[in-house]
């Protein structure tokens, strides 16, 4: 099986430019969240898709984060303008719906390393 | 917000060494999670504990989730050099049916074994 995959693994852009992250979350999963690590802090949580609905977004920063999941397969994370402090590695998770299943622990992609200069 | 207060911040062994880590909170989880990040790759999960008071190993790691669903622990016994890495802690609350919410996250411990 393979496992979440995320798209670039580096990205290096100046201050005002828009960069858009992909994810790939694992085959079958319907959730899917987006994290993001700043320099040396917690992981902290963006946003929880359910298929392609937003089932939770109130750890995005603010109005220039967009994330979109449609089709609920693939998600991305655009960021426009991108400013200094959105710097930090992003990553995404996805895991099954549902406990039944008796599988929802979420699984991480290796995430993107932003830098905005 | 719900914080996680993860310690210690680091630790430097000798391999062959036990480590122990923990992660208490001020708010209740319904899940608590281990996860160990190494450099340029994304966190994996260690281990997943579903029930107050619950202790479950995975293999030299044994963690448990605290009685009063506001703390866990992990040890690590006879450490290896393979080891090294940053160890997060992580709690999860349901959202109901069937759907578990957002991770939030310990600051994490680094881990440094020396041979």
């Amino acid at each position: 099986e393979a496992g979440v995959t995320q798209f670039p693994s580096h990205s290096v852009i100046e201050k005002g430019q828009t960069v858009t992250l992909r994810c790939d979350p694992i085959s079958g999963h319907d959730n899917l969240y987006w994290y993001r690590r700043v320099m040396g802090k917690e992981i902290k949580f963006l946003l929880h898709f359910v298929k392609e609905s937003k089932q939770d977004e109130s750890g995005m920063p603010n109005n220039r984060f967009l994330a979109e999941r449609t089709g609920g397969t693939y998600s991305t994370l655009k960021v426009q303008p991108a400013e200094l402090e959105d710097s930090g590695v992003y990553f995404c998770a996805s895991s099954h719906l549902g406990r039944a299943s008796g599988r929802y622990e979420q699984y991480f992609g290796p995430g993107t390393r932003l830098t905005v200069t | 917000g719900q914080q996680l207060n993860q310690s210690p911040q680091s630790m430097f062994i000798q391999e062959g060494e036990d480590v122990s880590m923990n992660c208490t909170s001020s708010s209740i989880f319904n899940t608590w999670l281990w996860y160990k990040q190494d450099p340029g790759e994304g966190p994996v999960l260690l281990i997943a504990l579903y029930k107050a008071g619950e202790l479950t190993s995975n293999g030299r790691l044994t963690a448990q989730f605290g009685i009063t669903r506001k703390d866990s622990f992990l040890n690590i016994s006879a450490s290896i050099p393979s080891d090294v890495g940053i160890y997060f802690c992580a709690g999860q609350l349901s959202v109901g049916g069937t759907s578990y919410g957002k991770l939030t996250f310990g600051q994490g411990t680094i881990l440094t074994v020396h041979p």
